[in-house]
């Protein structure tokens, strides 16, 4: 296993367009998590899976996102009707199921709305 | 919610020498994790603790859960840990991890 996969690296796009991200975690791990990360801050909680079902979403999660794990493997993250202000770092982490275990993060895929 | 605050924000520092990386969190938590950040925005998974102290190489993590205060310390500091270190936090829930805003480090040759 290579780790915690994430698509594109980089993705630029025009205010108003449509994007989705992709997330491969470690295939042993039934928790995923979406974080989102602007410059000079801390990763903030978009939301998380255990297998398909999606658990928890943060506030932060407006309409215009939506996040699938359909089968309980990889996840997507998209976003409709881009704005400047969703121009961050998208991040992924996946862990085991437990409360103590640790986390593996993807690379990140970084979005530039503009 | 709990709050995660970190200091110093940056820090920079000639190589070989003792660094300290402190974060402080505002109610109770079920894990602390240190992570590592490189240009780039990949994360790396440092630490994470419960209780007590872990050591990995050259880098040491403490926590006191009543101080609810950890830190990370850096023996022998070299130019290629250069990053920016992050401390994150866990409740006793299944939600994910609260973070600070994180400690950018310069080592100098």
């Amino acid at each position: 296993d290579t780790g915690v996969s994430q698509n594109p690296r980089h993705k630029i796009t025009k205010r108003g367009q449509n994007v989705t991200f992709r997330c491969d975690p470690i295939s042993e791990h039934n928790r995923l998590y979406w974080y989102r990360q602007t410059l000079g801050q801390g990763p903030e909680f978009l939301t998380y899976f255990q297998n398909e079902a999606q658990l928890e979403k943060s506030r932060l999660l407006s309409d215009r996102f939506s996040a699938e794990r359909p089968k309980g493997s990889f996840s997507t993250l998209e976003i409709q009707r881009t704005e400047q202000g969703d121009s961050a770092m998208y991040l992924c982490a996946s862990s085991p199921l437990g409360t103590n275990y640790g986390y593996t993060f993807g690379s990140g895929t970084r979005l530039t709305v503009v | 919610k709990n709050e995660v605050e970190q200091s110093p924000q940056n820090l920079t520092a000639q190589e070989g020498e003792f660094i300290t990386i402190n974060c402080s969190y505002s109610v109770g938590i079920s894990a602390l994790h240190w992570l590592q950040q490189h240009p780039g925005g990949g994360i790396v998974s440092l630490f994470m603790l419960s209780s007590g102290k872990k050591k990995h190489g050259r880098l040491i993590a403490t926590i006191n859960i009543q101080e609810k205060h950890s830190s990370l310390h850096i023996t022998a500091s070299h130019p290629r840990d250069s990053a920016v270190y992050i401390c994150a936090v866990k409740g006793g829930g299944a939600d994910g991890l609260t973070f600070g805003k994180g400690t950018h480090l310069i080592i100098q040759p």
